[in-house]
């Protein structure tokens, strides 16, 4: 399968800082990626879909000056959290898929402690 | 509205039993189905997928199982493994979307 990296894998900031996590197919382009957040025992929540070369579309109730979403390349979206707060603090996991009606490849996800 | 359901939260088998994990959907507009396995801090894993052009998809030991008049898919593990102990996830995609909709997940626990 194809392989999707995610970094870091955790990371602990204070809040009130911004945290970036970067996102890549290492092995394939991806035009569109995912960005999840997961709380515990809860299931994938979908944040946003990452388009290459234009804006990010978010889901519904989720901030978009919170959550800034950058596709620079065919193979990296970064998720940049901006003034985190404890409420932030949350699983973090990207995804790429090929093509359409596809399987997606998941990211190792991004543990995000804010304290 | 969920549109992809995963009623058991979790389920309990013993090893080399058969585990049957079920999914329910309301979208008619999905026509792509996929499963994913998921271990703590990790992110998924695509385990087996099904068109609905198919009604069965094997892969191993790794079975789904689609009936589209119920809505309904079904993951069937033989033998299952303590190893196969996870949080499983059922999605759903479809109109040439590369979009994914998640069910709630089901915690599979194998008992050696």
């Amino acid at each position: 399968g194809a392989v999707v990296s995610q970094h870091p894998s955790w990371v602990i900031c204070k809040s009130g800082t911004s945290v970036k996590i970067e996102c890549r197919s290492l092995d394939f382009q991806a035009t569109t990626m995912f960005w999840y957040r997961q709380f515990p025992k809860q299931s994938l929540m979908l944040m946003a879909t990452s388009n290459e070369g234009s804006k990010a579309t978010y889901e519904q109730g989720v901030e978009k000056d919170k959550f800034l979403i950058n596709h620079a390349s065919l193979t990296l979206s970064t998720l940049t959290v901006t003034s985190a707060h404890p409420e932030d603090s949350s699983f973090y996991i990207c995804s790429a898929t090929k093509l359409p009606n596809t399987e997606a490849f998941f990211g190792q996800g991004t543990r995000l402690t804010v304290v | 509205d969920q549109q992809v359901k995963q009623n058991s939260p979790s389920l309990s088998v013993q090893e080399g039993r058969i585990s049957i994990l079920n999914c329910d959907y309301t979208n008619s507009m999905f026509d792509y189905f996929l499963w994913y396995k998921k271990y703590p801090a990790e992110g998924p894993t695509f385990l087996i997928s099904i068109s609905s052009i198919k009604d069965k998809n094997e892969d191993g030991r790794f079975t789904v199982f689609l009936n589209k008049s119920a809505k309904h898919l079904s993951l069937h593990i033989v033998p299952s493994q303590p190893g196969d102990s996870a949080v499983y996830f059922c999605a759903a995609s479809g109109g040439s979307n590369y979009k994914l909709t998640f069910g709630k997940g089901t915690l599979l626990t194998v008992n050696p």
